[in-house]
């Protein structure tokens, strides 16, 4: 089955507990992009992924790293976690060769820093 | 700066019909995507438009209009399982999505 899957889906932390969640697609996708969705903010962009070893800042970067060493995976880390990054984090894939596809969204997880 | 509208919240009853409405103002346009989002769940791809027109499926329509930087979703013969959060993202001149903040739509019975 084609997805994207992201773990963990619930994580309750503290403040500076570095973390770090999971992105990972099956679909060979080359476009991976992180997002945070918080209440009346809609989707914001945190970082994207064009293909391996290219990641770009998206709207949001401050607080935030990725990596792309492999194609199917896209981590999102946390060094020093803050309460103003609790929200619900999405992350999404989509094929390069047609931008205009759709993007697949993993089933998001939701953070909570204290 | 960039912009997409929608309204906050929109309340219909089964059956009926209902349009949810985007504006935007982008860097360039490459294309409008509708999604819908159930509460707590993932968003899943309703739609692309990027030429002026209705795009129909099935319940479900799609208009553009570039000159306008307009957009509606159409949703017909509402089902309970319509109450979701409708999304519209804008494709820029930089090949980057940018979202609005999304449309409540409730449906009573």
């Amino acid at each position: 089955e084609a997805q994207v899957t992201q773990n963990p889906r619930y994580l309750i932390t503290v403040t500076g507990k570095k973390l770090t969640v999971t992105c990972s697609q099956n679909m060979n996708h080359e476009y991976m992009s992180w997002y945070r969705q918080d209440p009346g903010l809609g989707l914001r962009q945190i970082y994207y992924s064009m293909n391996v070893e290219v990641t770009d800042k998206g709207d949001v970067p401050e607080g935030y790293k990725v990596s792309r060493k492999e194609k199917r995976n896209f981590p999102l880390i946390l060094e020093s976690p803050s309460p103003n990054q609790t929200s619900l984090y999405f992350c999404a894939s989509s094929s390069t060769g047609d931008l205009y596809n759709e993007q697949f969204f993993g089933p998001g997880t939701r953070l909570t820093v204290l | 700066g960039q912009n997409i509208d929608q309204p906050t919240e929109m309340t219909a009853t089964e059956g009926a019909i209902v349009q949810i409405n985007c504006t935007y103002q982008t860097s360039g346009f490459n294309g409008l995507f509708w999604y819908q989002q159930h509460a707590g769940e993932a968003p899943t791809f309703l739609s692309y438009n990027v030429l002026d027109g209705l795009e129909e499926k099935g319940r479900f329509s799609s208009f553009l209009s570039r000159s306008k930087g307009y957009s509606y979703l159409l949703l017909k013969e509402l089902q309970m399982k319509d109450s979701a959060s409708y999304l519209c993202a804008v494709l820029d001149s930089n090949y980057q999505l940018i979202w609005g903040a999304g449309t409540k739509l409730i449906i009573k019975p």
